[in-house]
């Protein structure tokens, strides 16, 4: 089965509504990267993670280590919101390599 | 400061020929990695380079893809020969290393006839 599970896999808003999108893991993880991949292909780091909470302007974002799980909060969701949201797990120690989630596709709507 | 940068943005190739794909990191960084996304298989590791050194080599894709780091400021994927199913998008990413941010080139879009 995947080692990083995203859901849902896609999702359309209403401009102006608020959405979460959720990254389960069955690998170890130490931190938690997301991504956001424009529809040009462009793929756009929006925050890295340790245990804990983060937040930028309408986005915010929780990974919770002990329940294996992620979290990305988009708040008054824009049409310039859209794309595909990756999630992307790292075991840490030395190694860096980043096991992705297969995305959710966010469409937003005016 | 300049992220990665990654040439060609776009390669048309026929099946059994050789293509090689280039990228530069973002300058300092010590981490360089190359990945293939497909709608399918979504994005998968194939090389990871600390100092130049290789890291790991994305196992299932050692057979005709091989990566290379002959300085620090610039790596080559090459595919030997390609295959209808290599037709993907290929991204480079670069970090200063582990626990830290991966920072992506705009991609290569490849297509195999």
């Amino acid at each position: 089965g995947d080692q990083v599970k995203q859901s849902p896999s896609a999702l359309s808003l209403q401009e102006g509504t608020n959405s979460a999108l959720r990254c389960n893991f069955s690998i170890a993880t130490t931190t938690v990267q997301w991504f956001l991949q424009n529809p040009r292909g462009s793929l756009m780091n929006l925050f890295y993670l340790v245990p804990g909470t983060k937040e930028n302007g309408r986005l915010k974002s929780t990974f919770n280590s002990k329940e294996s799980y992620s979290t990305l909060h988009i708040r008054d969701a824009q049409l310039e919101d859209s794309g595909t949201y990756f999630c992307a797990a790292e075991a840490g120690g030395s190694n860096a390599k980043l096991t992705f989630g297969k995305g959710t596709k966010l469409s937003v709507k005016s | 400061d300049a992220g990665v940068t990654q040439t060609p943005r776009h390669e048309v190739a026929e099946k059994g020929q050789t293509i090689i794909l280039k990228c530069e990191p973002v300058s300092g960084h010590n981490d360089l990695f190359w990945y293939r996304q497909t709608k399918i298989q979504g994005l998968e590791l194939l090389s990871y380079f600390r100092s130049k050194s290789l890291m790991e080599d994305g196992g299932a894709f050692k057979d005709r893809f091989k990566a290379e780091m002959l300085n620090s400021s610039f790596s080559t994927l090459k595919i030997q020969p390609t295959e209808p199913k290599d037709s993907a998008v290929y991204l480079c990413a670069s970090s200063f290393g582990a626990q830290d941010t991966q920072y992506f080139g705009p991609g290569t879009r490849l297509l195999v006839l």
